[in-house]
């Protein structure tokens, strides 16, 4: 799996929105970008993945760089509920395995 | 609801007393994984079960051992605990198939304290 780079720590402001951005840049043509987070004191839960095209879900969208070097995890309006470790990881398509880097502590102030 | 539980959710062990936490799952996944995850840290990957195959980790010590008698169930044995295992262990489920997004469910994790 190609080793990710985030930011240790971020903040942001309640109801703003919140780009967590993640490199990848010795990512492979068949590895999906996936994105976790983990709430204080739970397991991860997935959040979202992708491959070559921006994706959207209730949780958040994720933007993929056109060369694949890096992505951005946006959170259209941060709630409190949002703060948590993210964790962007990339996986081979034909595997199973999960490896997760350091994460962002995001923080979300009211 | 379809889940993933762990139990206990809080263990106290004895330094080289053996230990078995327990995962059990109603997803019906045919993949399920250990992870150890340390205070501060990421969550390593320990091992897991595709099916019946067992996967280990290259860095996972042997002290570390992982049974999955049928679908629903896997378990994880610490051998001889050290002071060095007292952590987090997550268990999470998947499934991979044709097409899948190989999402992995996390259960809420076992909180193991090594006196």
């Amino acid at each position: 799996d190609a080793k990710t780079t985030q930011p240790n720590s971020m903040e942001s402001n309640e109801e703003e929105p919140v780009h967590l951005p993640c490199n990848h840049s010795t990512i492979s043509g068949t590895d999906y970008i996936h994105w976790y987070r983990q709430l204080p004191s739970q397991g991860p839960e997935y959040v979202i993945h992708g491959l070559t095209s921006n994706v959207n879900n209730r949780m958040a969208s994720l933007a993929i760089a056109e060369d694949r070097k890096s992505s951005t995890l946006i959170l259209h309006r941060a709630t409190l509920r949002d703060a948590a470790v993210y964790y962007c990881i990339t996986q081979e398509t034909s595997g199973s395995r999960l490896t997760f880097g350091e994460g962002t502590q995001l923080t979300v102030n009211p | 609801d379809a889940m993933v539980i762990q139990n206990p959710r809080y263990q106290v062990t004895q330094f080289g007393k053996p230990v078995t936490l327990s995962c059990s799952q109603t997803l019906n996944h045919n993949v399920m994984y250990w992870y150890q995850q340390k205070s501060s840290q990421a969550p390593k990957l320990l091992f897991h079960y595709y099916d019946k195959d067992f996967n280990n980790e290259a860095d996972t010590p042997d002290n570390f051992q992982s049974r999955r008698p049928n679908t629903s169930f896997c378990f994880l044995d610490i051998r001889s605990p050290g002071l060095g295992d007292a952590a987090m262990y997550l268990c999470a489920t998947s499934f991979r198939g044709q097409g899948g997004k190989n999402e992995q469910f996390f259960g809420p994790g076992t909180r193991l304290t090594v006196l």
